[in-house]
This record gives C-alpha cells, sequence and structure tokens, in this order.
C-alpha cells in the first residue's frame, strides 16, 4: 500500500528559528495535507494542497505540493512556542476518500 | 468546519472487558472513520462508518472486535472488545466536511479517546 515518510522524525529549535519538514510518498498522490497535533488532542488540518507545484501559506506556515505529487514540505517562519506539536502530512488513496498518514515530525521548542 | 466531540476523553479498563466510545457531529456528515493511534505512532485508519450501510473495515481489523453503530448521520460509536494491553491507544474519529478555508471537503477530527487497558 502507499506510504508516507517524513523526515526528520523529530525536531529540536530555539524559538524564532525557521523550520522545514518534508514527506515522501511512494506512489503518487492527488491532494497532500497538513495536520498538527497538539497532546491530547485530535490532528488539526493546516493547509490542503491541490495541484503539483501548487505553493500555498496559512500564515507562518507555507507548504508545497512537489512537481513528482510524490512530496511536500511544510515550512514554518519564526517558530513561537504555540507550534509545538506532532506535523502530519496526509493524503487520500487513490480513488477514494480515506486518508494515509505520515511518520510524523514532532518539533520541540528550546526555551 | 464540523465540531465533533468524543466520550469518554479517556479511560482505564481492565483485560476482558469492553469499552463503548461515541463521537457525536454537530452537523450532518455523510462519511465518517474511525482511527487508532497507538503510543508515539501515526493514525491508522480502522474503519468507514456510514449511516445506512455496515462498516467497511481496514486490513487487520475486524468486526467482532471493533463493531461500530452509525444510527444516524450526527453520530457513530466504535466498541473495542475483549480489551488486552495491546489495545491501549488513542481511538480518534473524524467526519468529512466542509470548511471555507479548504477548497474540497476535508476531514475534520474529535479529540480522541485515550484507552489504557490493565
Amino acid at each position: 500500500g502507499q506510504q508516507l515518510n517524513q523526515s526528520p522524525q523529530s525536531m529540536f529549535i530555539q524559538e524564532g528559528e525557521d523550520v522545514s519538514m518534508n514527506c515522501t510518498s511512494s506512489s503518487i498522490f492527488n491532494t497532500w495535507l497538513w495536520y498538527k497535533q497538539e497532546p491530547g488532542e485530535g490532528p488539526v488540518l493546516l493547509i490542503a494542497l491541490y495541484k503539483a507545484g501548487e505553493l500555498t501559506s496559512n500564515g507562518r506556515l507555507t507548504a508545497q505540493f512537489g512537481i513528482t505529487r510524490k512530496d511536500s514540505f511544510l515550512n514554518i517562519s519564526a517558530s513561537i512556542p504555540s507550534d509545538v506539536g506532532i506535523y502530519f502530512c496526509a493524503g487520500p488513496n487513490f480513488g477514494n476518500e480515506k486518508l494515509t498518514f505520515g511518520t510524523g515530525t514532532r518539533l520541540t521548542i528550546i526555551p | 468546519s464540523a465540531v465533533i466531540s468524543q466520550k469518554p476523553s479517556r479511560d482505564i479498563c481492565q483485560r476482558g472487558t469492553s469499552l463503548t466510545i461515541q463521537c457525536q457531529v454537530d452537523s450532518q456528515v455523510t462519511m465518517m472513520f474511525w482511527y487508532r493511534q497507538q503510543p508515539g505512532q501515526s493514525l491508522t485508519l480502522i474503519a468507514t462508518a456510514n449511516q445506512g450501510s455496515e462498516a467497511t473495515y481496514e486490513s487487520g481489523f475486524v468486526i467482532d472486535k471493533f463493531p461500530i453503530s452509525r444510527p444516524n448521520l450526527t453520530f457513530s460509536t466504535l466498541t473495542v472488545s475483549n480489551l488486552s494491553p495491546e489495545d491501549s491507544s488513542i481511538y480518534l474519529c473524524s467526519v468529512e466536511a466542509t470548511s471555507g478555508a479548504f477548497l474540497y471537503n476535508e476531514q475534520f477530527f474529535g479529540p480522541g479517546t485515550r484507552l489504557t487497558v490493565l
């Protein structure tokens, strides 16, 4: 089946630093989604990408849909303490609404 | 986007018992999904629950272990039966819904139910 691998697995950064993480797939996706999960909560949808090459921003977050349709990256600029959490990429399986989730990137901000 | 609540938020259960988790949505939705998130892991889809039909289970998940009800368009339950410590996980429901922030219907998640089996 489809697999989504995220890197890095975890990040420890200083407040104010920029963050970059990516997601790669063994197969093509037509949609890329980025979710954030905070402790004790369900994932919250941050950004949705629908076209190869698309670059979309949501505040300090920017994500791009790779040209090959097999990868996506998420950048966070000027990180703040509330950015802490686990970031998941996800995409619908071809032909249906079921989502495959990536392995996740855990972001920790060092005070 | 839809507002989703789950009950209970957490529970501690004994081996061999069962736990039923409720998922309530504030609007009518066609597609509801149940996921499992094992400790430190990503989300894995258990089943898709559509109103008026039997749930569709993913590979590795069976109805006897994870019976699901979907009596109407705003509510669903997932039961985790014959509990063992390996069932200790977060169980999440999600719905496919519209949000003005996104071009198409996307999946939105409830807060999850954290289950610990002793």
